[in-house]
């Protein structure tokens, strides 16, 4: 069964560093989207990307966070200068289409000491 | 702005079936019913969803109330690995997003 793919499992990183982290979304998809979950927490919508372009952004994605899909599997989601609040599971979905079911991958866990 | 009312938590019996309530009384025509749950800290998985219909597949059914002001997620025979939080979502089919709420701690007890 296809699945989305997340790397690395766990991040750690220092306060103000540069951290990106990877996703392959299953690969007939096109739309593609990153959540976070902070410890004990609600998941939470960051943003969605569509054909190259971001389609929705929630107020957690200030201009800290990029997304990008560099090549045609990847879709990366970078944080320039991570602080102690961005420690949390950031997970990875993607959709066939927009009113398709989104499928989710087991997530990142970032650390930021 | 949360769209969905669920209960907190609940136990169920291993074996036996679970039915997870959700109120969602301001939904719209065009609003889907979704349930994902998410199992410790994994990733959110999806279940079934529905958008007036009852839903049936392998894991679960789906009943949504003529009015569709609420539905019951049923999972028929509950395992200890169904332990897990599962969120009833309303979305439309043009929103990008999921809103997750809290969602129903189930822990299925041998």
């Amino acid at each position: 069964e296809p699945e989305v793919t997340q790397t690395p499992s766990h991040q750690v990183t220092q306060m103000g560093q540069e951290v990106i982290l990877r996703c392959v979304p299953i690969s007939n998809h096109l739309y593609f989207y990153w959540y976070r979950q902070i410890l004990g927490q609600k998941v939470e919508f960051l943003v969605s990307f569509y054909n190259n372009e971001i389609s929705e952004k929630s107020e957690i994605f200030d201009d800290q966070f990029s997304v990008e899909r560099p090549d045609g599997s990847n879709f990366t989601l970078k944080i320039r200068s991570t602080k102690l609040e961005d420690s949390a599971m950031y997970f990875c979905a993607s959709s066939a289409e927009v009113e398709n079911i989104q499928y989710f991958g087991a997530g990142t866990r970032l650390s930021v000491l | 702005d949360a769209k969905t009312t669920q209960p907190p938590s609940m136990d169920c019996a291993e074996g036996r079936a679970a039915n997870l309530p959700c109120n969602h009384s301001t939904i719209s025509g065009n609003e889907y019913v979704y349930w994902y749950r998410q199992i410790h800290s994994q990733g959110p998985q999806y279940i079934i969803h529905g958008l007036k219909n009852n839903e049936t597949n392998e894991m679960a059914s789906l009943i949504i109330t003529e009015d569709r002001k609420s539905s019951t997620l049923i999972l028929p025979h509950a395992t200890l690995r169904d332990t897990a939080v599962y969120y009833c979502i309303v979305r439309s089919s043009n929103d990008y997003k999921l809103s997750f709420g809290a969602g129903t701690t189930v822990t299925v007890r041998a």
